[in-house]
Order: C-alpha cells, then structure tokens, then sequence
C-alpha cells in the first residue's frame, strides 16, 4: 500500500532555532501534500496545502515566513519551522495524496521547542 | 461555525456494548467523508470511507445524510481495542477534520 515516511519522530530544539520536517511518499508519486498541527486534545488543524513545482497556499492564520514549506518534487515535500518558539511545540503531520491513491498520513513528528 | 463538528464526549462504554458517534459539516458542497482513527500520538489511520448508500465494514456501519450535512459511525459489539478518537472527516480538495470523539472500553 501508499507509505508516507516523515522524520524526524521527536524533536527536541532550543528556542530560536529552526527545524525541519521532511516528509516523503515512498512508492508513489505525490502531486499535493498537506501538513497539519495538532495540539493536545485538539483536532488536525490544516497549516498549508503544497503542490509540487509551485508555491504552497497557506491556511488562514498560518503565518508562511514561519512555517517554510518545500515540495520540489513528487516525493519529498519539507516543512521548516523558523525561529521556533515554546509555543510552537506541537504534532506536526503531513498527509500525502496521490493519483488515485487517496490521502496517507505520515507517522507525524512531536516537536517541543525549549 | 466549525467546518466539522463532533461530540468530543468522552463515552464510556463496557465491552460489547453499541456506541454511536456523529458529526456535522457546514460545506454542502463537500466531495467525500471518512471516520479515521487516532490512537494517543499516533497519526490518524484510516477506517473506513462513507458512502450515500450507508456502507459496512464488520462490526463498523457508517451513514452520510447529505441533505442534513451529518454522518454517522455505529460500532457493534466494542472490544478494548476499539478504545482510540475517532475523527470525523470531510474533503473537499483537502481534508477537514472534526475534532474527535474520545471512545474508551472498559471490561
């Protein structure tokens, strides 16, 4: 079946600093793929949509200098947390959809900023 | 409004017993409906699509009422297993979520 690998798992990162969360479709090809957060006891909120070779739409809210998002190909998109914050701790998730495949969801990365 | 929205309960229900969750979806124009599942800091796992028709998959039976924006999950039978979120789920060139009902089975 569709696998979406995402890593890191678990992030630990100072305040200031930034991560990244890569995110790929391992035997498929992913035309859009969606990143998520979600906070404890809350529901997946939708960040931003990508689409490969093109600039990603950013949901309302969701301020795109600070969450960078990458998809330069059909694989592989990229989710940059700049200057990550305390608040910013969260799960972030990415969901993959390919042609006639449906959505399938990374395995997500806890990300606590200190 | 919320796009999509859930009792968050949490219920509580023995073994064996009959639960049913529901949800809401403010978009009429919404393409598809799913309930996944989310085990506690797990990603979202799919269980099953939901069709106009009703559809079931075992112990699972889920319902879309599209003139009532609603949809259901019944779930026969509960096992300790079946103790997770489930989350409702409405596409309409991408995915929204409810904000999950917490089910817990007790023996």
């Amino acid at each position: 079946g569709a696998v979406v690998s995402q890593h890191p798992s678990w992030v630990i990162c100072k305040s200031g600093t930034s991560v990244k969360i890569e995110c790929r479709s391992l035997d498929f090809q992913a035309t859009t793929m969606f990143w998520y957060r979600q906070f404890p006891k809350q529901s997946l909120m939708l960040m931003a949509t990508s689409n490969e070779g093109s600039k990603a739409t950013y949901e309302q809210g969701v301020e795109k200098d600070k969450f960078l998002i990458n998809h330069a190909s059909l694989t592989l998109s990229t989710l940059t947390v700049t200057s990550a914050h305390p608040e910013d701790s969260s799960f972030y998730i990415c969901s993959a959809m390919g042609q006639a495949r449906g959505y399938t969801f990374g395995s997500g990365t806890r990300l606590t900023v200190v | 409004r919320k796009e999509v929205e859930q009792d968050p309960g949490p219920f509580n229900v023995p073994e064996g017993a009959t639960v049913a969750f529901n949800c809401t979806y403010s978009n009429s124009a919404s393409q598809s409906f799913f309930w996944y599942r989310q085990d506690c800091r797990k990603e979202p796992k799919l269980l099953m699509s939901v069709y106009s028709s009703g559809n079931e998959d075992g112990r699972f039976t889920a319902q879309l009422n599209r003139a009532s924006q609603y949809i259901s999950l019944l779930i026969r039978d509960s096992k300790l297993s079946d103790s997770a979120t489930y989350l409702c789920v409405v596409n309409n060139n991408d995915m929204r979520f409810g904000a999950g009902t917490r089910l817990t089975v007790k023996p």
